[in-house]
């Protein structure tokens, strides 16, 4: 069954602090893995979309970075902000015509002053 | 910078009732998608059209939801009656025409639904 798993659920740290949420998938065929922010009570925002060949990407703050042999990924942020607070959702899309979505449960980041 | 457009943004309602929500996609997007959101959830895609007609709809309770998209450009989703579980975010998205490997969708602000 395809799936994806976040890690960890939720996530408290200190403003300026890095850190780093990761991401497992089971999705095949697999066509590309996504990095979405959701503030409370917004629509996910895109961060980041990585195929099989890249290995990282990034976007400001933001770096993503992608194992496509074990199907790993993470999310690094750097110097974090408090309006980092959000939840990160991986997103990985199953190739294909329709290139359906397959969502993780999203990490809950907090940063505190 | 183009958005998807959602309406209302909240919505209170009591069991039993008729609810609808509006979608207005980016112009151009002929894929349109309605999810639903439970809170702490991962959003689940309800229904996916191509222009005017629909694409999957698999995972749409089709007893009491209904969706459509009757001149491919804006669409409706609708449920009657409205079930305490139906309680969520039902977030609209769309994509444009680009390659499938970067088929980005972009999420609207989202209807969140209450049902009492």
């Amino acid at each position: 069954k395809n799936q994806v798993e976040q890690s960890p659920q939720s996530l408290i740290i200190l403003e300026g602090k890095n850190c780093t949420l990761q991401c497992n998938y089971t999705v095949s065929p697999f066509s590309n893995l996504r990095w979405y922010k959701q503030d409370t009570g917004r629509g996910p925002v895109s961060l980041t979309i990585m195929t099989f060949s890249e290995n990282t990407k990034s976007n400001g703050r933001y770096t993503a970075t992608l194992d496509a042999d074990t199907k790993q990924s993470s999310l690094h942020i750097t110097a974090s902000q408090l309006s980092d607070s959000a939840s990160y959702i991986c997103v990985v899309s199953e190739r294909g015509s329709q290139g359906n979505l397959i969502f993780g449960k999203g990490t809950k980041l907090s940063v505190k002053p | 910078e183009a958005e998807v457009a959602q309406s209302p943004r909240y919505k209170i309602t009591e069991k039993s009732q008729a609810v609808a929500f509006w979608c207005d996609p980016i112009s151009g997007h002929a894929t349109l998608y309605w999810y639903r959101q439970i809170l702490g959830q991962g959003p689940e895609l309800l229904v996916q059209f191509q222009d005017e007609s629909v694409v999957d709809d698999s995972q749409l309770p089709k007893d009491r939801f209904s969706a459509e998209r009757l001149k491919g450009v804006d669409s409706t989703l609708k449920i009657q009656p409205a079930e305490l579980g139906d309680s969520a975010m039902y977030l609209c998205a769309s994509s444009g025409t680009g390659t499938l490997t970067y088929n980005e969708q972009f999420f609207g602000p989202g209807t969140r639904l209450t049902v009492l």
